[in-house]
């Protein structure tokens, strides 16, 4: 079992609609979780990071974490074109540990 | 102005040329890491520091070294023993305790000529 799952994508929605994003985790001492944006080319940038139950929004995003089920999700509202990337999923607990990403693909 | 900064954005290497790959940072972190990204695909840990003048091999050290003689550099070179060095080259860094992440610098695409 991967320590960071999520599923490759592509993931692909209409401009306007909410994109949901998802990672299980393996380790339960999991301690923050992150989420990184990479465009083509580019390297990763953070975007999001959350550390305890519950929702975090920050503008059109929302990170959400749920420790018991071991999961973590982001939810883009109002997808634009400009959010079509590869969206990485980060744990940390010993060490930061990286899913293989997630590719979404926003509509015009 | 703080930040990760790798040099050169583009490399070419020849048949049995050793490259180096330049990282520097000024955020004061501690640790520093060196990862590899094939088309499509996820990252892979090369290396890593956590201290001055101590690194470890990370999942796919082989073809690779490394050296931490200060805080602010990690320098990678990828020797003539990596066989398919063409790759998308990520350095990172990270404050060593509490729960910040790592921070990635622009990266390096190096291509075998």
């Amino acid at each position: 079992q991967k320590e960071v799952e999520q599923n490759s994508g592509p993931l692909s929605v209409p401009e306007g609609a909410i994109a949901s994003l998802n990672c299980t985790y393996s380790d339960r001492g999991s301690q923050s979780f992150f989420w990184y944006r990479q465009y083509s080319g580019k390297s990763p940038e953070l975007i999001m990071s959350i550390y305890s139950n519950g929702d975090k929004e920050d503008g059109r995003f929302t990170a959400q974490l749920n420790k018991a089920s071991q999961y973590v999700s982001l939810l883009i509202r109002d997808s634009q074109p400009s959010d079509s990337a590869t969206y990485l999923c980060a744990v940390l607990s010993q060490k930061v540990t990286f899913g293989t990403g997630t590719k979404l693909q926003v509509i015009p | 102005d703080g930040g990760i900064t790798q040099s050169p954005k583009y490399l070419f290497r020849k048949e049995g040329q050793n490259v180096t790959l330049s990282c520097e940072q000024n955020l004061n972190h501690d640790a520093m890491y060196w990862y590899r990204q094939d088309p499509g695909q996820g990252l892979r840990l090369i290396y890593y520091s956590q201290i001055v003048n101590d690194f470890q091999k990370g999942d796919i050290a082989e073809g690779y070294s490394v050296s931490r003689e200060k805080k602010e550099s990690f320098p990678l070179t990828v020797t003539s023993a990596q066989k398919n060095p063409t790759a998308f080259y990520l350095c990172a860094s990270r404050r060593e305790l509490g729960q910040e992440t790592q921070y990635f610098g622009p990266g390096t695409r190096l291509l075998v000529l």
